[in-house]
């Protein structure tokens, strides 16, 4: 257990829809990062934010936004859903941004969405 | 832009035995880490080792070692040992020093399904 909390565990939403994903970081984590997980393949970087500021972002389309609130939680919101947007999405929180050993992340179990 | 490469999609060994997995990278950069996670069927993703790019010794934890080859940007891990419960998906990842205050995240390759066999 990483201490990385993550709600709800099972989502199905429909195309066009919106969907807001929650994150609890570890205790003392002010770094909390995103990735989508679709099925066969590794993690892909969505953002992150570090003291209620985005701090980098990847490929990903602007229908795709965040949050971190002063307790350092954070939400993943996802506009206009399609079907690709079915995956699992993961929260990782980390110490501080940066290197390691500070920025090395922990992960929460996730989310799976299932866009129909 | 990095890339990661495991090219062993699937791995199966006997329990006790010793295995390796693969994993090769792609980057111009020379400050970056390297890490291996484990992803169980329970989904979380769990740290197993890390190993700094400018360190030449490779990285140890308990049964699992790597093999960090800088030159032919080559990052194996190393599982002796093996236990019932090392049954999991692999991932290796690649996360470099970031610029002007941006992240760029992990980049992770693909896994390995990695299945001890009683």
């Amino acid at each position: 257990e990483t201490g990385v909390t993550q709600s709800p565990t099972h989502l199905i939403k429909t195309r066009g829809q919106q969907v807001t994903l929650r994150c609890s970081s570890q205790s003392g984590h002010n770094t909390v990062s995103w990735y989508q997980q679709a099925l066969g393949q590794g993690p892909q970087f969505i953002f992150q934010y570090y003291r209620e500021e985005e701090n980098g972002r990847g490929n990903f389309p602007p229908r795709f936004s965040g949050l971190q609130f002063p307790n350092y939680s954070s939400e993943l919101n996802v506009n206009a859903l399609e079907l690709d947007d079915s995956a699992l999405y993961l929260c990782a929180s980390s110490l501080a941004p940066g290197l390691p050993p500070e920025e090395t992340q922990y992960f929460g179990p996730g989310t799976r969405l299932l866009v129909l | 832009a990095q890339t990661v490469t495991q090219s062993q999609p699937e791995m199966s060994v006997q329990e006790a035995e010793t295995v390796t997995l693969s994993c090769t990278y792609d980057t111009s950069e020379s400050n970056y880490y390297l890490f291996w996670y484990k992803q169980p069927p329970s989904r979380q993703m769990i740290l197993v080792i890390r190993q700094e790019a400018y360190k030449q010794q490779n990285a140890t934890e308990n049964r699992f070692s790597v093999n960090f080859q800088k030159a032919a940007k080559s990052f194996s891990l190393k599982i002796s040992d093996s236990q019932l419960g090392d049954t999991a998906m692999y991932f290796c990842a690649f996360m470099s020093r970031y610029s002007g205050g941006g992240a760029d995240g992990l980049t992770f390759g693909k896994g390995t399904h990695l299945i001890i066999q009683p």
